[in-house]
């Protein structure tokens, strides 16, 4: 079972880039047919996806976010990022790490609280 | 974008009860829809893949149906620890990957 992990910094500026990342234990990240993937949850609110990135580095950002999503993938760290550019309050939420596979997310993280304020 | 609506957004009902929770997507997404539940605090979890195919692990008591631009998740004889909000999610058009708002269920 593929265990995943978000780790980064609970605070960030306005403007500046939101930076996490999740290490995947249990498995490969080099595993063919996973999309390796980001979800956030503003506080109280339902689930937005935000991309996706495969093995190839083939990636796929949801259109409608304000922040420029970068999703990047570090095999021998068994690890993937999510870079978050020019923030705002609005990105405050819970960021999820997850394992995208055949149509579903199969695999959580816990989540990470970060939260935008100067 | 496809839209995913769900309703109610909340309900209340007793230990047994037989509970339904509606999804409609705002064009044809085939069978392209799952269900995932999330405790207050915890990561969702996949319950239903495919509009009706139960993930394993998952207690019988939950079902899921439809097709086309309807779909429906059940659970036969609620328990308290189905305390949650559900969410539907298709993928037939992606991007981007779209979910419902939420249906939160509570005990009365």
């Amino acid at each position: 079972q593929v265990q995943l992990q978000e780790s980064g910094p609970g605070l960030v500026k306005p403007s500046q880039t939101l930076s996490l990342t999740c290490t995947v234990s249990g498995g490969s990240i080099s595993s063919s047919g996973y999309y390796w993937s980001w979800i956030r949850q503003h506080p109280g609110k339902g689930l937005e996806w935000i991309g996706y990135i495969y093995l190839s580095g083939y990636t796929y950002y949801n259109p409608s976010l304000k922040s420029l999503p970068t999703i990047s993938l570090d095999t021998s760290k068994n690890q993937f990022s999510l870079k978050l550019s020019s923030v705002t309050a609005a990105d405050t939420a819970v960021y999820y790490c997850a394992t995208y596979h055949l149509g579903f997310f199969d695999n959580w993280g816990q989540g990470t609280l970060v939260t935008v304020s100067s | 974008d496809i839209q995913m609506t769900q309703s109610p957004s909340s309900l209340s009902a007793s230990v047994g009860d037989r509970v339904t929770i509606a999804c409609q997507a705002s064009q044809d997404i085939g069978n392209y829809l799952n269900w995932y539940q999330q405790k207050p605090g915890k990561a969702p979890n996949l319950l239903i893949y495919d509009a009706s195919n139960v993930e394993t692990g998952v207690p019988s008591r939950f079902s899921g149906s439809g097709s086309g631009t309807d779909f429906t998740l059940t659970i036969n004889s609620l328990q308290p620890e189905d305390i949650a909000t559900y969410y539907c999610q298709q993928y037939d058009s992606v991007p981007p990957l779209t979910f419902g708002g939420g249906t939160k269920v509570e005990i009365k």
